[in-house]
């Protein structure tokens, strides 16, 4: 299984703020890594899929980068709707697998 | 508008059994696979189980193997999760969601429109 680990579990900043969030994985998943936004009480929405495509919607401000077993997630200026918890995912191998999570707090 | 609703949830005794529904609506039910995610009280998300877009092809992750069954009903555009023997630990909310990629291009196993979610409590 691949272990997919977030960092940092929490992340303090103001709006207007860059964000950046890490999702490592135990080994490579090439480019098959996804990123979703949940907020609490509601589903997960899809924000990056395959390292760095935008899914629909999703504003110019949130960015994906990566390859093999380093990924980021930039939130470049912080809005207040983006205060949540992000998690990220592989689809390289059976069984699917996300990161643990990374909560993005108001400071 | 894509729309998928689960049903089904409740509270369950240990041993027992509950069976999930999740009724799409917006798209060619047949055209993509679908998945059951889970999310203990305060944790994280799980992968429990994907079916393909034609129901030929399961995928179950360990911890369920044996105990659910995932199947579709393209008649009713409806997904099932068939539960048994549930443990504590299979307490969660329950979401299904479909494929970001259709079948024709081959399912991707990222997951673009998700359900609301339905709560599955296994307490005694």
């Amino acid at each position: 299984e691949i272990v997919l680990t977030q960092s940092p579990a929490t992340l303090s900043l103001s709006p207007g703020e860059r964000a950046t969030l890490s999702c490592r994985a135990s080994q490579s998943v090439n480019t098959y890594l996804a990123w979703y936004q949940q907020k609490p009480g509601q589903a997960p929405r899809l924000l990056i899929y395959d390292a760095s495509n935008r899914a629909t919607g999703i504003p110019a401000r949130f960015s994906g980068s990566g390859s093999g077993t380093d990924f980021t997630l930039t939130i470049s200026s912080l809005e207040p709707e983006d205060f949540a918890v992000y998690y990220c995912q592989q689809r390289s191998n059976w069984p699917k697998t996300f990161g643990q999570g990374t909560k993005v707090e108001i400071k | 508008e894509v729309q998928l609703l689960e049903s089904g949830g409740g509270l369950v005794q240990p041993g027992g059994s509950l069976r999930l529904s999740c009724t799409a609506s917006g798209f060619t039910f047949n055209n993509y696979a679908l998945s059951w995610v889970r999310q203990a009280p305060g944790r994280g998300l799980e992968w429990v189980s994907t079916i393909s877009g034609n129901g030929d092809s399961t995928f179950y992750t360990d911890s369920v193997k044996g105990r659910f069954t995932i199947s579709r009903d393209s008649s009713k555009s409806t997904l099932y999760l068939q539960m048994n023997s549930l443990r504590a630990e299979d307490t969660a909310v329950y979401y299904c969601a479909k494929d970001l990629c259709s079948r024709s291009g081959g399912s991707c196993y990222f997951f673009d429109y998700w359900g609301q979610g339905t709560l599955v409590s296994v307490t005694s």
